[in-house]
């Protein structure tokens, strides 16, 4: 089973410029999540889509940050501006099972992630 | 504000032993608790989960310990190996949420 896909690994850019990263699902999984992983702390859940709908995106900065997931499969993060504080790793995952009882639920598979640098 | 979080940033044993490392949370709500594990360069991946009503499960290696009275967990590794370093998250979900929230890490280095 492929894993998630995640592009660009590395992005560097200067505050006030733009930057989209790309996340490619494991094949099936109905749910998916951005999440921010600044260094040395856990990651923090931006946003989280259920098909192609927002589940939840309340801890998203929307006058800087959107998200999409047009057909329910891959999803684009996007960041215009960005800040220096957005320095941190981008990670996706999805899931097969969300808000549900069942343990599977919790099995969120995770990419690599897209470290990005805010100069 | 975070609702769960781990005692010690750091952690260091040495090959053979058993690792502990312990989470602390705040939400009674949880119904789930979650270990993830994440080594350089990669995401977080999966351990082993335990519901808010039970006390202990264990998996290959690992144990996870309930707590409700003290709202603490804990994850057991046995016979830790090298390949066990990394930093280890404790994580949280409510069903009706869906999603899981992640306290900061510990970073477990196991000496050869």
């Amino acid at each position: 089973e492929a894993g998630v896909a995640q592009s660009p690994r590395y992005k560097i850019i200067e505050k006030r410029q733009s930057v989209a990263f790309w996340c490619n699902p494991i094949s099936g999984h109905a749910t998916l999540y951005w999440y921010q992983q600044i260094l040395g702390q856990g990651p923090k859940l931006l946003i989280q889509f259920q098909n192609n709908g927002v589940v939840d995106d309340s801890q998203l900065p929307k006058d800087r940050f959107s998200a999409e997931r047009l057909k329910g499969v891959d999803s684009t993060l996007k960041i215009q501006p960005a800040k220096l504080e957005d320095s941190a790793v981008y990670l996706c995952a999805s899931s097969s099972i969300s808000g549900t009882a069942l343990s599977g639920a919790n099995v969120l598979t995770f990419g690599a992630g897209s470290r990005l640098t805010v100069l | 504000g975070e609702s769960v979080g781990l005692h010690l940033p750091t952690l260091s044993v040495q090959e053979g032993d058993n690792s502990i490392i312990n989470c602390a949370y705040s939400n009674s709500a949880s119904d789930y608790f979650i270990w993830y594990k994440q080594e350089s360069g990669k995401g977080p991946q999966f351990i082993i989960d335990i519901r808010s009503n039970m006390d202990k499960r264990q998996g290959q290696r690992v144990t996870v310990l309930l707590n409700k009275t003290v709202k603490h967990l804990s994850l057991q590794i046995a016979a830790t190996q090298p390949g066990d370093s990394a930093v280890y998250f404790c994580a949280e979900r409510r069903i009706n949420a869906g999603k899981s929230t992640f306290g900061d890490g510990t970073t477990l280095t196991v000496k050869p």
